[in-house]
């Protein structure tokens, strides 16, 4: 019955790889979120996705696309992968105001 | 521009003890303001809300008041447990997003 779901949760990957994150929200919302939290636990907007529609997308490297089938799912991709882009990601999905998160995925560039 | 201060932590209680957790905003308009929960390892919780001024939000024993005078949405408990350890985030929304504090960190001893 998860709200939220992410997958996978650890990845761990070399320096120029491409990887991949899926999230998939079964809570019926229109609205969903990628978010960055970096090693001080500063959390950070990437995308904003409408019923499919790319609506915010706040100065991230294009390295990065997400990508939305259907409005319950908003998939992350990371073409060559860099040391900073370590860090845990988060999905969210929303409907009016309220922001409900999926577990993260902990990712680590070595 | 919009943003959200909060008080550096960790802050450190024993169990019974009074907990407050400041937070101060900037924004235009009247945004409504969360706090969030992140317990060790997982993705973040909303704990309450507030959607206009003098609302006060409350749950499991917190609560917090929108104050549009001093822009605060401070959060309290009047008697922390051990289990209430974790991080906390004020948040506000602005349009589509939710613009995040940079997180308090609550530790609780026995």
């Amino acid at each position: 019955d998860t709200a939220v779901s992410q997958t996978p949760k650890y990845l761990v990957t070399q320096m120029g790889n491409d990887k991949s994150i899926k999230c998939e929200q079964n809570l019926g919302h229109d609205t969903m979120y990628w978010y960055k939290q970096d090693s001080k636990k500063f959390l950070k907007i990437m995308f904003s996705y409408n019923n499919k529609e790319l609506i915010i997308n706040e100065t991230v490297p294009n390295r990065f696309s997400p990508k939305s089938p259907d409005k319950a799912h908003l998939n992350l991709h990371i073409n060559s992968l860099e040391l900073g882009d370590s860090a845990v990601y988060f999905c969210a999905s929303s409907y009016s105001y309220e922001q409900y998160f999926g577990p993260g995925t902990r990712l680590t560039v070595t | 521009g919009n943003s959200v201060t909060q008080m550096e932590g960790p802050v450190t209680l024993s169990e019974e003890a009074f907990l407050t957790i400041n937070c101060t905003y900037t924004a235009t308009g009247y945004p409504s303001l969360f706090w969030y929960v992140q317990y060790p390892g997982e993705g973040l919780q909303l704990l309450l809300k507030a959607t206009k001024a003098d609302d006060k939000g409350s749950n499991k024993g917190f609560e917090a008041t929108y104050r549009k005078e001093t822009t605060s949405f401070h959060l309290e408990k009047g008697s922390v447990q051990v289990s209430d350890s974790a991080v906390y985030f004020c948040a506000l929304s602005y349009t589509d997003k939710l613009i995040f504090g940079t997180g308090t960190r609550l530790q609780v001893f026995p």
